[in-house]
This record gives structure tokens, C-alpha cells and sequence, in this order.
């Protein structure tokens, strides 16, 4: 099945400066890799999502890029404000018609200082 | 619109007790799901379902049951509570109907504890 690992654990920038997540995943047919943000006390909220006939992807200052052949997707985030500060999730997954399920990284936890 | 509602937003529970988490949704989505999440380890799938009276297992299923009479809900039951299933428990759904992974409304969560 599918693993995604997700790096690092926990990133601190400064405000303005830009700050970028990485995560690898295992199956090579995995299609769909959305990333969700979580707010402290909230549930986790879809920011940005990619397809696999799609290297990059942009949504004002949030950009998700994907390399299929070394099967590894990032989130880019520019001029960083503190409310970007928040839990980061990226994950994978195939269509459910394939069986898929959407599989979470582990996390990282980004604080942006003023 | 009040999107995915989970109740209760705490609960404390002594090993062997059981308890149903509440999750419904406003939104007409077919496709509900539960994961739990704990540190270190991300969010993982316990079970989810396509529609009424269709659920199937996630990563970690084990200890939890799950049924789905209606769309709008989508319980989550401890027969035997156990310390491991001490954990946040989010509930999410998605309009998607063939790629029901995608796009998925999390409710705010239910921090549970088991003693």
C-alpha cells in the first residue's frame, strides 16, 4: 500500500521569507496529492491540490510542484504572514475506483515570526 | 450552513466502556469518513463510506465499528475502549462521488481520552 513521508517535522521563518514542505511517496500510481492546513484546535482545511498529469500548480502565494519519476511533491509558500503558521499535511492517494485511499504524511508544524 | 458536526468535543472514558462519536453533515455528500490523529504519526483512515448503507475498512479499523442508516450520518463506536485509542478523532465527507478521496471538509474533532 501506499507510504507517504513528509519533511520536516517542524519549520520556523521569518515573516516575508518562504518556506517549503516536502513529502515522497511509494506508489507509483498514485494520481492525486492534496495538501491540508490545520489551524490549533480546528480540523485540518483543503488549501491545494495536484494531479498527476500536472507538474505545478499555483493559488496566489501557495504552489504545490510534483515529480513523478522520483515520486516526491512539495508545497511552496511565499511571503510568508503569521497566519500561515499552522499544522502543514500533504497526502496520496489513487482513484477509489483503483481501491485508493487517501494516505496522510505525518505533519509539519510551521511558525512564521513576526 | 453548518458543514461536518462532531460531538462531543471531549471525552474522558475508563478501558473497557464504550461510546458512540457523533458525526453529521448538511451537505448532501455521499462519501463520509473517520480518521484519528495522533502525534507523530499524520492522519489515518479508520473507515469510511460511499453512501448509505455502505462503509468498508481504512488503515486501522480495529476496535471500531461504524454504520451509515442515513447520508447526513456517520457514527463511530468504541465497543471496548482501550489507552491505544486514546486520540484526536476527526470525521470528514466529500461531495466527490467516483473520486471520493478528493476535496474532503473535516469537522472540528473529538479529543478522546481512555484511562
Amino acid at each position: 500500500g501506499e507510504n507517504v513521508e513528509q519533511h520536516p517535522s517542524t519549520l520556523s521563518v521569518q515573516e516575508g521569507d518562504s518556506a517549503v514542505i516536502k513529502c515522497t511517496y511509494s506508489d507509483s500510481a498514485s494520481n492525486y496529492f492534496p495538501w491540508y492546513k490545520q489551524e490549533l484546535g480546528k480540523g485540518p482545511q483543503l488549501i491545494i491540490d495536484i494531479r498527476s498529469n500536472v507538474g505545478e500548480k499555483k493559488d496566489q502565494r501557495i504552489a504545490v510542484t510534483l515529480n513523478k519519476t522520483a515520486k516526491h511533491f512539495s508545497l511552496h509558500i511565499t511571503e510568508t504572514q503569521p497566519e500561515d503558521s499552522a499544522v502543514y499535511f500533504c497526502a496520496a492517494t489513487t482513484s477509489y475506483n483503483q481501491g485508493g485511499k487517501l494516505i496522510f504524511g505525518q505533519g509539519t508544524e510551521l511558525s512564521v515570526k513576526p | 450552513n453548518a458543514g461536518v458536526t462532531q460531538t462531543p468535543k471531549f471525552q474522558v472514558l475508563k478501558t473497557g466502556q464504550s461510546m458512540t462519536l457523533q458525526c453529521a453533515q448538511d451537505m448532501n455528500h455521499e462519501y463520509m469518513s473517520w480518521y484519528r490523529q495522533d502525534p507523530g504519526m499524520g492522519l489515518r483512515l479508520i473507515h469510511y463510506s460511499v453512501g448509505a448503507g455502505i462503509t468498508d475498512q481504512g488503515e486501522v479499523p480495529n476496535g471500531y465499528n461504524v454504520s451509515r442508516s442515513t447520508t447526513e450520518d456517520f457514527p463511530l463506536r468504541l465497543l471496548s475502549a482501550a489507552p491505544s485509542q486514546t486520540s484526536v478523532y476527526f470525521c470528514a465527507s466529500s461531495s466527490q462521488s467516483w473520486t471520493v478521496n478528493e476535496k474532503l471538509f473535516f469537522g472540528s474533532g473529538t479529543q478522546l481520552s481512555v484511562l
